[in-house]
């Protein structure tokens, strides 16, 4: 089974001062994992994969098998960066996205 | 391309009323999914598609719920009847196989049960 865990719902953090968004999965073998993004009245849209190795948006997320971690993070947050975040993790079966719980950060000015 | 597209945007229906959602996923792309948003159980995936086949309906909930695509470029999620728990915000998203593997999501259908 693949399980995805976003351990905070909420997140405040205030411009200018360092996030991290937790992700822990579970699964077996070599999954792929991703970030989604959902801003205010927008569609929720990819914000980086792991295989990329990218930084988006200033952006980055390194996957840890060890830890079973893939958290996101950014030096510097944006009011801008506010918006609902999922940790999502695809196995096996292609295209199958499973989901956490979503952590909402909000950043204040 | 206008992206997969959902309809209707909002719904409203009693208690015991049949509701179909509707998604028009971006052409050419081969995987389809319905996905259920609430505030207690994040996103949960329902059942998907490939080539308008079912693939994995292991996320609907019971009977209630079904899912059809009767071709490339249309699918419904139906719940008859409707009950107050179902109340949440129903995404489709589709993908393309050989691409890279993003799913493009839908607007979302907010479905509220009285």
């Amino acid at each position: 089974a693949q399980r995805v865990t976003q351990p905070e719902k909420l997140l405040s953090v205030f411009k200018g001062a360092p996030v991290e968004l937790k992700c822990n999965y579970s699964y077996s073998g070599s999954p792929e994992l991703f970030w989604y993004v959902q801003y205010s009245r927008q569609r929720l849209q990819l914000l980086l994969r792991h295989i990329s190795r990218e930084s988006i948006k200033g952006f980055t997320a390194d996957l840890n098998k060890g830890e079973t971690s893939f958290h996101l993070k950014k030096p510097f947050a944006q009011e801008e960066d506010s918006a609902m975040y999922y940790c999502a993790l695809m196995g096996a079966s292609y295209g199958k996205l499973t989901f956490g719980q979503g952590t909402i950060l909000t950043v204040h000015p | 391309d206008a992206g997969v597209i959902q309809s209707p945007r909002h719904e409203v229906t009693e208690m015991g009323q049949e509701v179909t959602l509707r998604c028009k996923p971006i052409s050419g792309h081969d995987y389809l999914f319905w996905y259920r948003q609430t505030m207690m159980r994040g996103l949960e995936l329902l059942i998907y598609f490939n080539n308008n086949v079912p693939i994995d309906d292991s996320g609907m909930p019971e009977d209630r719920f079904s899912a059809k695509m009767p071709n490339a470029s249309f699918s419904t999620l139906k719940i008859q009847p409707s009950e107050p728990r179902d109340s949440a915000v129903y995404f489709c998203a589709s993908s393309q196989r050989g691409g890279a593997t993003e799913a493009f999501f839908g607007q979302g259908t907010r479905l509220t049960v009285v």
